[in-house]
């Protein structure tokens, strides 16, 4: 059964950083990329960025390109997702997931939990 | 970025009803568009992939439809469980969402 897990809600104070990880299970993790969203109270997801744990080649969206930082170990089969100079509107809900592409495929198939940061001074 | 744009943002439905949901592109993504199901609290779920294709276990009732720029996801016979919201993401460029439609208990 595949699984991806991540790392508990965080409290931060404006300009800290902040890394959340995505544990991955029950499948080789080298197969899939691993997307970054974050989802605002009440609103739509926004991609930030993806990681290949292949090589650990990683693209950013524009918007987040200055702040946020994509690795992964595949010694434990981890993504982590870390973003710096917070501000009060980084406050969302931050999600990794599996992406999967082939043949007429193009979706994100297993989701993290979710977790929750919450910026505020 | 392509910008998606559903509609409506909203609905009040009972159980049985047939619901419809459109997504619209802002150019052609030929059928690169997918369905989610988010309930509060949770992440989503894929229900559709390739604009038509039902997800592993996904029930029946769910289809969806369209390619280019305009796309619809039809639930028939709403059942309690699907009360939730519905976003569409198109695969054509870097991922980009619909804003969500939120399907309601009339």
């Amino acid at each position: 059964q595949e699984h991806l897990v991540q790392s508990g809600s965080e409290v931060k104070s404006p300009g800290a950083s902040v890394k959340v990880s995505c544990k991955t299970s029950g499948y080789n993790f080298y197969d899939n990329y691993i997307y970054w969203f974050r989802q605002a109270p009440g609103q739509g997801l926004e991609w930030m960025g993806w990681v290949t744990p292949r090589n650990g080649g990683a693209n950013y969206a524009q918007k987040f390109r200055d702040r946020v930082t994509l690795t992964r170990d595949t010694a434990i089969s981890i993504a982590y997702m870390e973003l710096s100079g917070l501000k009060s509107d980084d406050t969302a809900v931050y999600y990794c997931a599996r992406y999967v592409l082939g043949v007429g495929k193009d979706y994100f198939d297993q989701w993290g939990q979710g977790t929750l940061v919450t910026v505020s001074s | 970025d392509i910008q998606m744009t559903q509609s409506p943002s909203s609905l009040s439905a009972s159980v049985g009803d047939t619901v419809t949901i459109s997504c619209r592109a802002s150019q052609s993504i030929s059928n690169y568009l997918s369905w989610y199901q988010q309930k509060p609290g949770k992440a989503p779920k894929v229900l559709i992939y390739g604009a038509t294709s039902l997800h592993t276990a996904v029930p029946s009732r769910f289809s969806g439809s369209g390619s280019g720029t305009d796309f619809t996801l039809t639930i028939r016979g709403l059942q309690p469980e699907d009360f939730a919201t519905y976003f569409c993401q198109q695969g054509y460029s870097t991922p980009t969402f619909g804003q969500g439609t939120k399907v309601e208990i009339k």
